[in-house]
């Protein structure tokens, strides 16, 4: 089951909000993933986790913070977003194993920020 | 700085014939090598991997790697119209030891006229 859950689906929020999205895995992949696609867009990776602690981090800014609680879950949090933040936010898993390992991606969460 | 290069298209192809993707990379360095299967309003689906030089089939796809051209191609046989989509072509190199992002091109819009 390669299976990638994220919650909410939808999501609108304005820029003084603080919102979160979660992100879920059970086939036990230690390395999880931020992505942000927006339209007509390759996705863009944010961040990673290997391991439950933060790998990689693209310079992304400190409205975004992410969190692993642990081995299967993984969060976005959200504070003071501005307009162009708007976009698809997919989260997905592998195998930490190097260069190797398919990622998985889970069914994204559409944010719209007002 | 890894670049991923496709042909945005759209690539229209009758049904039944061979559709052709192309897609190239600048790191040497790179591993491992994708294709996702986008659809509009969906999230990425990963349909090949490979990371040897050579073909790799699995079912109607044929994903193939020159690492010395830095070349890697995808095709569909047998197109069906539900094979309309956008297929993005990532890559991943080993960093750091650990897991990495993937590195995704534009992405190749792929329509198979019935």
């Amino acid at each position: 089951d390669t299976e990638v859950t994220q919650t909410p689906k939808h999501l609108v929020m304005g820029m003084t909000n603080k919102k979160s999205l979660k992100c879920e895995q059970h086939m036990g992949h230690r390395a999880m993933y931020w992505y942000k696609q927006k339209a007509k867009k390759p996705p863009e990776l944010m961040f990673v986790y290997s391991y439950e602690k933060l790998s990689i981090n693209e310079s992304v800014p400190s409205r975004f913070s992410p969190e692993c609680p642990n081995s299967s879950l993984l969060n976005l949090h959200l504070h003071a977003l501005q307009p162009e933040d708007s976009a698809l936010y997919l989260c997905a898993s592998s195998q930490a194993r190097g260069g190797e390992g398919e990622q998985y991606f889970g069914p994204g969460t559409r944010l719209t920020v007002t | 700085q890894k670049e991923v290069e496709q042909n945005s298209g759209p690539l229209s192809v009758p049904e039944g014939a061979i559709a052709s993707l192309n897609c190239t990379y600048s790191d040497r360095v790179s591993q491992s090598f994708f294709w996702y299967r986008q659809y509009s309003g969906k999230s990425p689906e990963l349909i090949m991997s490979i990371y040897s030089n050579g073909d790799k089939e699995d079912g109607r796809f044929t994903a193939q790697l020159n690492k010395a051209s830095q070349y890697v191609s995808l095709l569909i046989r047998d197109s069906q119209p539900s094979d309309s989509a956008t297929y993005l072509c990532a890559v991943n190199e080993y960093r750091r030891g650990g897991a990495d992002g993937l590195t995704f091109g534009k992405g190749t819009h792929l329509i198979i006229q019935p």
